[in-house]
This record gives C-alpha cells, structure tokens and sequence, in this order.
C-alpha cells in the first residue's frame, strides 16, 4: 500500500485567512483525492485532484475556496480560503491507481479548527 | 451525498463477541470498501470486495456483498478492545472514476 503523509497535521486558525494542507505519496499514483469529514460526520469527496489540469469539484465545492494543485504523480495542495467556523473539519487526501491495486489509501488527516 | 447507510449507527459488544454491520447503497458499483477510523485519525483500509465477488476473508474480517441487493455486511470475529472505532463503507460507483462514496458509519465499542 501507497504511504500518504500529510501537513500540517493540525491546525487553529482565525476566520478569514487561508491554510494550505499538502499530501505526499511515496509512489506514483494515477489518482488523488480531497474528502472532507465534519465533526461526527462521515466522508464528503471535495474534489479529484488532476495532474497538471483544473481539479474536479463535486457539487457544492468550488475552486475560490477550495483551490487545489497537483504538478506531479505524487504530490497535492489543497487551500482552504477566507475560513469561518464551518470551515472546521478533518481534511483527507486519498490515493488510488498504484500499481497492482484499486485499493484507494488514506492520510492522517488534518484536523482544522477555525476561530 | 451519501450512497451507502450503515446500520447499525452504534454498536456495544463483549471482547470475544462477533459484530456485525452492514451497509446498503443505491446504484450499481465497481467495488466496495471497508475502512476503521480510530478517533477522528485517518482511515484505515481494511478490505476491498469487487462487484462479481460475493465473500471475502482477511484475518478476523468476513466480507459479503450482495448486489441484487445492493447490500454487503462486514463481520469481525472474535472481536478485541482494540477494534474499538468507527467502521465506514464505501463505494466506487460505477462509471463514478474511481471516486468513493461514503456511508454514514457504525460506531464499533468493545468493552472488557
């Protein structure tokens, strides 16, 4: 399995400014992906993160405020904008497409909480 | 928007008892996954089951799944305080690109 790590792990930030998590795969893979999970809440997908193109936003996520990067098969930003509260949530990056699996592996997490 | 829902949402149990969850979803998948979240960490994989498989085993871990309908259940056998977490399913949805859709979750407690 595909080893994920993710920075920073937690943060406290104030409403209004942004943050930026980055995810590092220790291998290439064909897929990465932003969840979003809200306290006591399942897994919400925010977007498909392309290689060298426009990320994929689901419905109810846009790129103002969830920009995302991916220049290279292993590594992915995502920004999270003009923070409020709501905002508050464990952010994950996922992988599939390695190379003998479909398996799609997780990060840490990172544990965001806006003040 | 969750595809799969989880029942139980919470679940009690004696270490050396087996639990059972299951979880049912709405529209035809590629595969369904299985993950443990310890805590609010990050997810744990623990097994993937294709559409054109029906059981699958690793270690304690019995999966089914079901797909006329639409269902699939994950057993832990012999279950330890340490298997104490959150179970999520989750599915890749047919034609969806590898994208998961998650359920809602069981709570798993196994007390001493």
């Amino acid at each position: 399995s595909a080893v994920i790590s993710q920075k920073p792990s937690r943060d406290i930030c104030q409403r209004g400014t942004s943050l930026t998590i980055q995810c590092q795969v220790d291998s290439q893979v064909t897929m990465m992906f932003w969840y979003r999970q809200q306290p006591g809440q399942s897994l919400t997908l925010i977007a498909t993160a392309n290689q060298g193109s426009e990320a994929t936003y689901e419905s109810g996520f846009v790129i103002d405020k969830f920009p995302i990067s991916r220049p290279n098969l292993t590594f992915s930003t995502l920004t999270v904008s003009n923070m409020s509260p709501e905002d508050s949530s464990i952010y994950l990056c996922s992988v599939s497409g390695t190379a003998s699996s479909y398996e799609q592996y997780f990060g840490p997490g990172t544990r965001l909480t806006v003040t | 928007s969750q595809q799969g829902e989880e029942d139980p949402q919470a679940l009690s149990i004696q270490e050396g008892e087996n639990a059972t969850m299951n979880c049912s979803y709405k529209t035809s998948i590629n595969n369904l996954q299985w993950y443990r979240q310890n805590s609010g960490r990050g997810l744990v994989h623990l097994i993937l089951i294709r559409s054109n498989e029906r059981e699958k085993h690793s270690g304690r871990l019995r999966v089914t799944l079901d797909t006329s309908k639409k269902s699939s259940s994950l057993l832990i056998t012999a279950s330890r305080a340490a298997d104490t977490a959150s179970y999520f399913c989750a599915t890749e949805v047919t034609g969806g690109g590898n994208k998961l859709t998650f359920g809602t979750g069981t709570q798993l407690k196994v007390e001493l």
